[in-house]
């Protein structure tokens, strides 16, 4: 089935520096990503929407320039987390939506394994 | 706008003992709705979905769930549970995909099988 492989699953870093989450759909395109915010024992908050090659639409919210999202291939979306902040520390799951089953009018979305962020 | 609730927080349930787990939507337009299942420290799997057509959709690990418009209901059920199906169960909605297509969570209903 369709694999989607999140990179680093942990990562602990330090207040105020930057890290960033990698998100590969393995054998599919994924024309769309999505990434998520989870809290301990909480549900998925959606943080954007980002479709290859534009612009990622952010929900409300959310601050475009603390999460910057990047989708520069059908295979990649990358999270980054700018002058990162305990606050910040939560798990993050991307999700992806695959291009061709969309064109068989199918909505699939396969989810990552989530990445686990300490900020330290 | 679409919302999700999931009326339980926490189902609590004895092994082989059946289950539902129960989910409501709100929307003003058609939705595609799904069952989503998260083991500790895990992404998410999906359990099953609905997107048209029949109203009883089955799907995996003996789960099934019933599409109900009049009551825009989606209950998760399993006739008799398993120690491993503990774990977190979301139900979600979403538009159809060229009407956005995000996918949006209710709370999550953590089901915990007992001996």
């Amino acid at each position: 089935g369709a694999v989607v492989s999140q990179h680093p699953s942990r990562v602990i870093c330090k207040s105020g520096t930057s890290v960033k989450i990698e998100c590969r759909s393995l054998d599919f395109q994924a024309t769309t990503m999505f990434w998520y915010r989870q809290f301990p024992k909480q549900s998925l908050m959606l943080m954007a929407t980002s479709n290859e090659g534009s612009k990622a639409t952010y929900e409300q919210g959310v601050e475009k320039d603390k999460f910057l999202i990047n989708h520069a291939s059908l295979t990649l979306s990358t999270l980054t987390v700018t002058s990162a902040h305990p606050e910040d520390s939560s798990f993050y799951i991307c999700s992806a939506r695959d291009g061709i089953q969309v064109t068989r009018g199918r909505n699939t979305i396969y989810f990552g394994e989530g990445s686990w962020l300490t900020v330290v | 706008a679409q919302s999700v609730t999931q009326l339980d927080s926490q189902v609590p349930v004895f092994e082989e003992a059946p289950v539902e787990l129960r989910c409501n939507y709100s929307s003003s337009v058609s939705v595609y709705l799904f069952w989503y299942v998260q083991y500790p420290n895990q992404g998410l799997q999906l359990l099953l979905k609905y997107l048209s057509g029949s109203t009883l959709v089955k799907g995996i690990n003996g789960f099934e769930a019933e599409f109900n418009k009049s009551q825009t209901s989606f209950h998760l059920r399993k006739p008799s549970v398993h120690i491993s199906d503990t774990a977190e169960y979301f139900c979600a909605v979403s538009l159809p995909y060229n009407q956005g297509g995000k996918l949006i969570f209710g709370q999550g209903t953590e089901l915990s099988v007992k001996p």
